[in-house]
């Protein structure tokens, strides 16, 4: 089974700021997908980004970036100059390769960013 | 190519009461999924149907909820009777093909207050 850990619950910051959210995840599994969701107050899922457990390659887009360490079993998210609109919650969440393999979700955390 | 549907958007009951969701998913897509996200909490799987059939239902309770997807197309969620801990979001999602669990398309989501 699988785990995902999202140990930051609530994190408020001022507009420009930069904010990392840290994601740790379990698994047993060699080969995996490792994704991160936003969730602003309407409630439907929005997809940030997929990463395979082979590409250990950091990704940058736009303001957003994203740090895949497996040694460490982590994929942090960082948001530079943060906005108002960044404010949602947000998604850490892993699914092994595979048929019927289960996503699993980390608990969220909940991103504020005051003007 | 449209998005994964579902309706209503939000419904409020009382508790002893029964409720239905409905969900289509994207066209041609074989798999479709429920979830239930808790206030909280991330998205949590309920059942998942491959065509007509159901791949894993084990996080489904089956005293209560029941899940069908006729004519491996549409797919309905019924909860009968609801309780107040079912207050929650249900997110459905589809992915072309079962092995795709890593690409899993959600929809709008099913905001139930259970009173």
């Amino acid at each position: 089974a699988q785990k995902v850990t999202q140990a930051q619950t609530e994190i408020s910051v001022v507009e420009k700021e930069d904010v990392t959210l840290d994601c740790v995840y379990e698994t047993r599994d060699t080969t995996y997908y490792l994704f991160w969701y936003k969730q602003p107050p309407s409630g439907e899922l929005v997809f940030l980004i997929r990463r395979n457990s082979f590409d250990e390659q950091n990704e940058i887009s736009g303001r957003y970036s994203w740090n895949f360490q497996k040694s460490t079993s982590s994929f942090n998210f960082t948001i530079t100059a943060s906005q108002v609109v960044d404010s949602a919650v947000y998604f850490c969440a892993l699914v092994p390769s595979g048929a019927n393999s289960k996503l699993t979700f980390g608990k969220g955390i909940t991103l504020s960013v005051r003007p | 190519e449209a998005g994964v549907a579902q309706s209503p958007r939000y419904k409020i009951i009382e508790k002893r009461q029964s409720v239905a969701f409905w969900c289509n998913p994207i066209s041609g897509h074989a798999t479709l999924y429920w979830y239930q996200q808790i206030l909280g909490q991330g998205p949590k799987l309920l059942i998942q149907f491959q065509n007509n059939g159901v791949v894993d239902d084990s996080q489904l309770p089956k005293d209560r909820f029941s899940a069908e997807r006729l004519k491996g197309v549409d797919s309905t969620l019924k909860i009968q009777p609801a309780k107040l801990e079912d207050s929650a979001v249900y997110l459905c999602a589809s992915s072309p093909v079962v092995y795709k669990s890593y690409e899993q398309y959600f929809g709008p989501g099913t905001r139930l207050t259970v009173t």
